[in-house]
Order: structure tokens, then C-alpha cells, then sequence
């Protein structure tokens, strides 16, 4: 049975300063692992979505790297906004996706 | 972009009523949507999965017969939860994956909090 822990569970950081959450799974045959943004309240915005063939993912200032053999993926978020502040969930899985808690992010200005 | 939306956004009922929720995607064909549900600072449990023409498929604890599931077309999904308890009450929120694109990203819906009292 696949199961995503996130960790840490909670970040507090200035702005401008680059970051890591991470994502681990222990199920390595998954089809994909994706990032999600979640806001107070509202649904998951999908950030990037890595395929199991590849290692990583760009957009803007997002990477997300996936690392099968370890179970581990990681989101890195450089120069930090505070409009980034939200929780960020990782997902993976093969048929169904399974959740990890998320990472409540909170960027102070 | 792909855009999901669903309805309501937030309903507070009573005790024993049922309540439906709509998950649509506006833009695109989807066979396949998914209903979760997220208790606070918890992760989305996927309830079950809906699949347009035929019966959904529950995930197990989750009471077929409580949470009814529609997918009458390839753009609307609905999830009704009867006889509601204050249990019950939690954030529900709906995905959708274009059909035909293996491995192609969820998108979700805005969700709805649902109040029992």
C-alpha cells in the first residue's frame, strides 16, 4: 500500500530565500508524482507533474525532482514570495493517487 | 488551461437531509473523475472513483449507498451524500483527468465545504 510523507510539516521563511519540501513514497512503482498548491479553503492548483521516467521538472521558479530508487521527490522553490505562502501537497501513485499531509508554507515579507 | 468547476462551494444543512455536489469540466472530456475528501490538516482520501457510464468505484469504508455517484456525461460528475450526520461534515473536492492522455496532470475543483448541524 503507498504511503506519502511530507516533510516538514510546516515552514516559516523570509522572503527571497530559496527552499526544499520534501516528498517520500514507498511504493516505487508509480505512473507519475505531482505537486500540488492548496489555499485556505480552496482546491489544488497542480504545479508540476513529473512522469516516472524522468528525474525533473521546471516551471518558473519551481524544479521538482523525483528520485524512484530512493522513494524521494523534492519541490524547490527559489526566491521565495510571499504569494507562494500556501500548503503544498505532493501526490503519487500507479492506479490512484495517494496523498501525502502537505507542507504549510509561509513566506514573510 | 484545464478548468474543473464544482458547486457548491459551501452548504450548511441539517441533520438526516442529503446534499448533491457537481464537479463539471469545462474544457475538456473527462471518462474518469475522483471525489476525495479532506478532514482538517489531513490529506485528501480518495472516496471513490467515478467512471462515465457505469458504476462508480468506492474505496473501501467508504458507503456506496451514502455517497452516490453520478457520471451521466463526460463532463459532469456528481456526488450526493444522503442522510448527512455532523460526521459528515468536511471538505469534499472533485478531479478530472482529460481522456485519453495517460498520465496526464488532475485537476481540481474549488471544492465544498459541507456544514452539518
Amino acid at each position: 500500500k503507498q504511503e506519502v510523507t511530507q516533510i516538514p510539516a510546516a515552514l516559516s521563511v523570509p522572503e527571497g530565500e530559496n527552499l526544499v519540501l520534501n516528498c517520500s513514497f514507498t511504493d516505487s512503482a508509480i505512473y507519475n508524482l505531482q505537486w500540488f498548491r492548496q489555499d485556505p479553503g480552496k482546491g489544488l492548483t497542480s504545479l508540476l507533474l513529473i512522469q516516472s521516467s524522468q528525474r525533473e521538472q521546471t516551471s518558473g521558479r519551481l524544479n521538482a525532482s523525483l528520485d524512484k530508487s530512493s522513494g524521494r521527490s523534492t519541490l524547490y522553490i527559489a526566491a521565495s514570495q510571499p504569494g507562494d505562502s500556501a500548503t503544498y501537497l505532493c501526490a503519487g501513485g500507479s492506479e490512484k493517487l495517494v496523498f501525502g499531509k502537505g507542507t504549510k508554507l509561509t513566506v514573510n515579507p | 488551461g484545464a478548468v474543473v468547476s464544482q458547486h457548491p462551494s459551501w452548504v450548511i444543512c441539517k441533520s438526516g437531509t442529503s446534499v448533491k455536489i457537481e464537479c463539471r469540466s469545462l474544457d475538456f472530456q473527462a471518462t474518469t473523475m475522483f471525489w476525495y475528501r479532506q478532514f482538517p490538516k489531513q490529506s485528501l482520501m480518495l472516496m471513490a472513483t467515478s467512471n462515465e457510464g457505469s458504476k462508480a468505484t468506492y474505496e473501501q469504508g467508504v458507503e456506496k449507498d451514502k455517497f452516490l455517484i453520478n457520471h451521466a456525461s463526460l463532463t459532469l460528475s456528481t456526488l450526493t451524500v444522503t442522510s448527512v450526520h455532523p460526521e459528515d461534515s468536511s471538505f469534499y473536492i472533485c478531479s478530472a483527468t482529460r481522456q485519453g492522455r495517460v498520465n496526464s496532470p488532475l485537476h481540481f475543483g474549488n471544492g465544498t465545504r459541507l456544514t452539518v448541524t
